[in-house]
């Protein structure tokens, strides 16, 4: 079954310890990408991954690192994670950004106190 | 910068009537693309409109590149088809400018 997953979906956390959001992919797609989802402003791009080790900043990129070792996996990091950093995640893959249907995965609610 | 607004923000309708949301944007379109976010949050791509109209099912898209409008038509509206959906442009080779969301509530 085609799919992409995230870990964790819930996680509650505090100012400042490092947490990363793994994201995988059983597609082979080459683009990958996270965003955030806020009430009343729509998902907005953090990172994205053309390839593998071959990544380029979205729209809202501080505050987050993201690595491409594998093509299958695009962890999120945050690395002093912050409580305007609480939002709903989503990570994404697809063959291209245009013309083909990207995937979602379920998302993960992040909190930070 | 680049805009992309979404009309209306919310909508309620009952079961069987049918809808048309709309999406603006501020440039020239390269790729449209239309989601739905169903009430327990999974999205799913719609269509990929840069031009033109495309039917699937109850569901049709037609983008006027030229006057920068794209419109998301639903016929016959179930239950099923609550939930928020999102327009997003094409920008650069890579990244989706998305609309804030039109929330469509479908009563019984």
């Amino acid at each position: 079954e085609a799919q992409v997953t995230q870990n964790p979906r819930y996680l509650i956390t505090v100012t400042g310890k490092k947490l990363t959001v793994t994201c995988s992919q059983n597609m082979n797609h080459e683009y990958m990408s996270w965003y955030r989802q806020d009430p009343g402003l729509g998902l907005r791009q953090i990172y994205y991954s053309m390839n593998v080790e071959v990544t380029d900043k979205g729209d809202v990129p501080e505050g987050y690192k993201v690595s491409r070792k594998e093509k299958r996996n695009f962890p999120l990091i945050l690395e002093s994670p912050s409580p305007n950093q609480t939002s709903l995640y989503f990570c994404a893959s697809s063959n291209r950004v245009y013309g083909e249907t990207q995937y979602f995965g379920p998302g993960t609610r992040l909190l930070v106190l | 910068g680049i805009q992309v607004e979404q009309s209306p923000p919310d909508l309620i309708l009952q079961e069987g009537a049918n809808s048309t949301l709309r999406c603006n944007f501020s440039d020239s379109v390269n790729n449209l693309q239309w989601f739905h976010q169903n009430p327990w949050g999974q999205l799913i791509n719609l269509f990929y409109i840069p031009s033109g109209t495309k039917q699937n099912g109850r569901l049709s898209a037609t983008t006027v590149a030229t006057e920068r409008y794209s419109l998301l038509y639903i016929s016959s509206s179930q239950t099923t088809d609550s939930g928020v959906y999102f327009c997003a442009m094409g920008y650069s080779n890579y990244q989706l400018i998305w609309g804030a969301g039109t929330k469509l509530i479908i009563k019984p």
